[in-house]
Formats: C-alpha cells, structure tokens, sequence
C-alpha cells in the first residue's frame, strides 16, 4: 500500500509570498499524483493532476512538478483565498495535509 | 453546471444504520464511475468506496467499511447510494459523494457539499 507523506504541516506566510508544499509516495507512482485545496466548511476542490496539470479554472499561480516519489505544489504569490489546507492524493490515498496559514 | 447533493446524514446509535444519497446533475451520470470519501471532524480525508459505471457495476471499499457499508447507484434517478449498517463510533465524519474523473490517472472532481454523520449513544 502506498503512504503519502506530506510537509511540512502547517506553512506560515504572508500574502503575496511564495507558496512551497512537498509530498512524497512511500514507492514510486510515476506522475500519477493530484492535489486538493480544502477551505474551512467547504468540500475539497481539484487543483492538479497528474502531477503538473491544472484542473479547469484553477488559476496559473498554482503549479505542480514531480515525478516517482517526490512532488511539489507551487503556489507562485499567495493571495489572500489561498490560506486552506492542501491535500495531495494518489488512487485512494490521501496524505494528511498541509495547513497554510496567514503569519 | 456539474452539482452532486449529499442528503441523509444524522445522529445515530452505535451498531445503527444510515442511508446516505447523493443526487447529481448536469452531466451523465450513468457514464461515471462516482466515490464516496469520508472526513472525521478536525482529520483528514479517507477514501470510502467505488462503484464503476452503468457498464460494468464493480465496487470496492475501504478495509474499514468492508462488510457493514454497501455502495449503489441508479442511473434513471441520478443517485449515488451508500447503506452504511453496524455503525461504530469511529465512522463519524462529513461524508462526500465524488465524482471520478479519469484522465493519465484517477482523480476526484467535483464532490458534493458532503452530509455529517454522527455515531453517539
């Protein structure tokens, strides 16, 4: 069974500044990684799948990269909407999320 | 507009039984294989269970709802089912209905609101 693991927990930042959020896979899973955005009381929405590929609407400053066992979600400037707790996801498996939060 | 409507959650009783629905539109339903993922207050998210679409009706579930929750689907009503029986505490969570969405892999959009369900004496 595949673990995601994911860090760091929680991520204290500023508007405006750079956003990095790292998962890695117990084994290799090629590309085959997505990543959620969940904001307080709201279901989890789809952001990038397969690694690098923006889901429809998602706006440029996320981006993702990764292959094998390490992944990383970029979000380029944070904006003031993007303080949630990402989630990164692999078939059924979750990991177990990283809060980002206003410093 | 894609829309997925979670209903049915509550208060139940240890060893009870809840039906969860979930009423979809906006796009085919019977050409969708559609999930259920569960989340225990302040935790993270935990895949529940998998039924294919109308073409070949597979399911599949999570160890630890293997034999006491039963998923299903009926495509003429655009509803997604799950029978969860022999509730245990540890199954108190916001349950969300899930769309699968199959492209190089697969993935989770959109899902519904979701629906608590609590397992109290």
């Amino acid at each position: 069974e595949i673990v995601l693991t994911q860090s760091p927990a929680t991520l204290s930042l500023s508007p405006g500044e750079r956003a990095t959020l790292s998962c890695r896979a117990s084994q290799s899973i090629s590309s085959n990684l997505g990543w959620y955005q969940q904001k307080p009381g709201q279901a989890p929405r789809l952001l990038i799948y397969y690694a690098s590929n923006r889901a429809t609407g998602i706006p440029a400053r996320f981006s993702g990269s990764g292959s094998g066992t390490d992944f990383t979600l970029t979000i380029s400037s944070l904006e003031p909407e993007d303080f949630a707790v990402y989630y990164c996801q692999h078939r059924e498996t979750f990991g177990q999320g990283t809060k980002v939060e206003i410093k | 507009e894609v829309q997925l409507v979670e209903s049915g959650g509550g208060l139940v009783q240890p060893g009870g039984s809840l039906r969860l629905s979930c009423a979809a539109s906006g796009f085919t339903f019977s050409s969708y294989s559609m999930n259920w993922v569960r989340q225990a207050p302040g935790k993270g998210l935990e895949w529940v269970s998998f039924i294919s679409d109308s073409s070949r009706s597979a399911t599949y579930y999570a160890d630890s709802v293997k034999g006491r929750f039963t998923v299903s689907r009926d495509n003429a009503k655009n509803s997604l089912y799950l029978q969860m029986d022999s509730l245990r505490d540890e199954d108190t969570a916001v349950y969300y209905c899930a769309r699968e969405y199959y492209d190089l892999g697969k993935w989770f959009d959109p899902w519904g609101q979701g629906t608590l369900v609590t397992v109290s004496s």
